[in-house]
């Protein structure tokens, strides 16, 4: 199974801020990955697809970035509603594993 | 509007069999991949495996095969996740989710999510 390890596991940040977490595969993945947002009791919700591709109706402050092993996710300009759960998921080799988990915290 | 709504909770004991269901509306079911993803309290996300509702072709991870069933009903367009013999370890939240596309695609779409309590 590839592996994804994300980083940090867990993230304190203001209002307003700038913030970047990142996902590594165990092996490469090309742009293969998915990044998720899940808050306390709801289902996630995907962001970001093929690494880079924001969803529909995802708020531009939200950006992706990578290929092959090493991907980032960044939020510019945090708002309130931010703060949440991140997730990536590769979606290159089955098991279509998640990384363990980002939790953006309020400072 | 595409929507997944889930059956309700559930709390069973160990050894019990358990079918949960995902009822999928506003999208052609039987052209759409279907999910499961497991949620383990205070734990993250994992991938369980993927149905094609055309012919319920099954995508099983490795760590679920043989524990659970995964199947689908066009006529009722509903998806389905089963254990023959539920363990305390099964307790989780269980998330259906539709794929945007194909088999390798990610997932657009959530249920709301079924809590399932092993306990005796």
């Amino acid at each position: 199974d590839i592996q994804l390890t994300q980083s940090p596991s867990f993230l304190s940040a203001s209002v307003g801020d700038r913030v970047t977490i990142t996902c590594r595969a165990s092996q490469g993945i090309t742009t293969y990955l998915a990044w998720y947002q899940q808050k306390p009791g709801k289902a996630p919700k995907v962001l970001i697809y093929a690494a880079s591709i924001l969803q529909s109706g995802v708020p531009s402050r939200f950006s992706g970035s990578g290929s092959g092993t090493e991907f980032t996710l960044r939020i510019d300009g945090l708002q309130p509603e931010d703060f949440a759960t991140y997730s990536c998921q590769q979606l290159h080799s089955y098991p279509h594993t998640f990384g363990q988990g980002t939790t953006l915290e309020i400072k | 509007e595409v929507q997944l709504e889930q059956s309700g909770a559930e709390v069973r004991k160990p050894g019990e069999f358990l079918k949960i269901s995902c009822q999928g509306s506003g999208f052609r079911f039987g052209s759409s991949w279907i999910g499961w993803v497991r949620q383990m309290p205070g734990k993250g996300l994992e991938w369980m495996g993927i149905i094609y509702c055309g012919d319920s072709d099954t995508r099983y991870n490795p760590s679920v095969q043989g524990q659970v069933t995964m199947s689908a009903d066009k006529s009722s367009s509903t998806a389905f996740l089963q254990w023959d013999s539920l363990q305390a370890s099964d307790t989780a939240i269980y998330y259906c989710a539709k794929l945007r596309g194909h088999n390798y695609d990610h997932f657009e779409y959530w249920g709301q999510g079924t809590l399932i309590t092993v306990s005796s």
